[in-house]
């Protein structure tokens, strides 16, 4: 069975602080995907990165920054100086490799007050 | 160029009644999904079209919904007789590639269905 977990339901910080959104998977399937997509209060969901099973390098997009380590099942992510405007619900995704439906997490609400 | 579209944006029906929610995928995109996103919740999986063919319903929650993509670009999700367990956000999303590759999806603003 494939799972994910999002086990912060709710973070809530001060514009410029660091803040690190946690995401645990569980699958059978040795060649799977992750994802994170954003979902602000227009309903969108916005996909933000792919990652591969067979690549753990760690990826920075400006202020974004992702940890995938296969070891601990875990693809965290970063926002590094966070803004208003970043204040959304953030999900983890999972398909593996002969499916493709993706398992979303419940989603951590990120609410960043100026 | 344009992203997935969803109409309506938002339906109110009464208990029993039949709607109809309809995605627009981007152009040229062979792959098409229907997720329900309850409140609170993360989006669920219902139904998986590639191109005309309905390759995966395993999602749909009873056989009072109903999924088509006739020609292998715009789709329609069906609810027949609603109920208010019903009542949710429908995603559609669409995708340039398909099994076995990897490849995101992209998805649309969603239909909030509420039931009365």
């Amino acid at each position: 069975a494939q799972k994910v977990t999002q086990a912060q339901t709710e973070i809530s910080v001060v514009e410029k602080e660091d803040v690190t959104l946690d995401c645990v998977y569980e699958t059978r399937d040795t060649t799977y995907y992750l994802f994170w997509y954003k979902q602000p209060p227009s309903g969108e969901l916005v996909f933000l990165i792919r990652r591969n099973s067979f690549d753990e390098q760690n990826e920075i997009s400006g202020r974004y920054s992702w940890n995938f380590q296969k070891s601990t099942s875990s693809f965290n992510f970063t926002i590094t100086a966070s803004q208003v405007v970043d204040s959304a619900v953030y999900f983890c995704a999972l398909r593996g490799y002969n499916t493709d439906k993706l398992i979303f997490g419940t989603g951590t609400r990120l609410q960043v007050f100026p | 160029g344009a992203g997935v579209s969803q109409s309506p944006r938002y339906k109110v029906a009464k208990r029993g009644q039949d709607v109809a929610l309809r995605c627009d995928p981007i152009s040229g995109h062979v792959s098409l999904f229907w997720y329900q996103q309850a409140l609170g919740q993360g989006p669920e999986f219902l139904t998986y079209f590639q191109n005309e063919a309905q390759l995966d319903k395993s999602g749909l929650p009873s056989d009072r919904f109903f999924a088509e993509r006739p020609e292998g670009s715009v789709s329609t999700l069906k609810i027949q007789r609603t109920q208010q367990e019903d009542s949710a956000v429908y995603l559609c999303a669409s995708s340039l590639a398909s099994t076995g590759t990897a490849y995101e999806q992209y998805f649309g603003p969603g239909t909030r269905l509420t039931v009365t």
